[in-house]
C-alpha cells in the first residue's frame, strides 16, 4: 500500500542532531497530520494542516517543527531533541479538517520510528 | 479521566473463540466512532465504524451504547491473524480523532 508513505523508517540521533522527518500522501487529501505514538500510551496528535495551513498545534515543544509545502508533503524538522521524544511518529492524511461525511477517516503512513541518545 | 478508555488486556484466547472488547468514552458530544487494528510495529488501520444502530462486517460486530458513552466490538470464531491491538477511536470536535491505549490481542492455536 503506498497511499502514504514516510522517510526515513527509522532514525537514531544524538540530542545535538537536527533531522527531518516526511511524509507524502497520494490520496488527493488536503488534511495532513503528525502524531506521536509512545510504549504503551495512546496515540497523541501533534499538528494539523489543512490546506497548507496549520489549524492545530497540541502544546508540541518548539523542538519539533513542521513545514507544510504543499497538500501532498509534509515534514517534521527535529532540532535538540531529548531522549524521551523517542517513539514511533506517524503521519495521516484525510479528505479535509473540517468537511467530510460520517464515515471519513484518517489513512496512515507506516510511520517513523525515532530513537534519541 | 481518559477522553477514551480501554482495557489494555492482553487477551489470551484459543482459535475459535468469542471475545469481545469494551470502550467508554468521556465527552458526550462525540458523533462518530471507530476501531482500528495496529499490528505489531505497524501503522493503525481502520477496521470499522460504529454506527448507532450497531453493524456488523463478517466476524466482526460493533455496538454504541450513547447514553452509557460506551463502544464494544466482538469477534467471533478469532483466528491466529486476528492478534493485533484494538484501537477505539472517537471524533471530537474539528475531525480530531481521539485515540484509547488500544486492547491487545493475542489468539493462540
Amino acid at each position: 500500500e503506498t497511499g502514504v508513505t514516510q522517510t526515513p523508517r527509522h532514525l537514531v540521533m544524538g540530542m545535538t542532531n537536527k533531522k527531518s522527518l516526511k511524509c507524502e500522501q497520494h490520496l488527493g487529501h488536503n488534511a495532513m497530520y503528525w502524531y506521536k505514538q509512545s510504549a504503551k500510551k495512546p496515540l497523541e496528535l501533534m499538528f494539523v494542516y489543512n490546506f497548507k495551513e496549520q489549524t492545530e498545534n497540541n502544546s508540541v515543544p518548539s523542538r519539533f517543527s513542521p513545514e507544510c509545502p504543499n497538500s501532498s508533503h509534509l515534514f517534521l524538522h527535529l532540532h535538540t531533541l531529548q531522549p524521551e521524544d523517542s517513539a514511533l511518529y506517524l503521519c495521516a492524511s484525510s479528505p479535509s479538517w473540517t468537511s467530510g461525511t460520517y464515515q471519513e477517516t484518517q489513512y496512515f503512513g507506516p510511520g517513523t520510528r525515532l530513537l534519541v541518545l | 479521566r481518559k477522553e477514551v478508555e480501554q482495557d489494555p488486556g492482553p487477551f489470551n484466547v484459543p482459535e475459535g473463540a468469542t471475545v469481545a472488547f469494551n470502550c467508554t468514552y468521556s465527552n458526550s458530544a462525540s458523533q462518530s466512532f471507530f476501531w482500528y487494528r495496529q499490528d505489531c510495529r505497524k501503522e493503525p488501520k481502520l477496521l470499522m465504524s460504529v454506527y448507532s444502530s450497531g453493524n456488523e462486517d463478517g466476524r466482526f460486530t460493533a455496538q454504541l451504547n450513547r447514553a452509557s458513552q460506551y463502544i464494544s466490538l466482538l469477534i467471533r470464531d478469532s483466528k491466529l491473524s486476528d492478534s493485533a491491538t484494538y484501537l477505539c477511536v472517537v471524533r471530537g470536535a474539528y475531525n480530531k480523532l481521539i485515540f484509547g491505549a488500544g486492547t491487545r490481542l493475542a489468539v493462540h492455536p
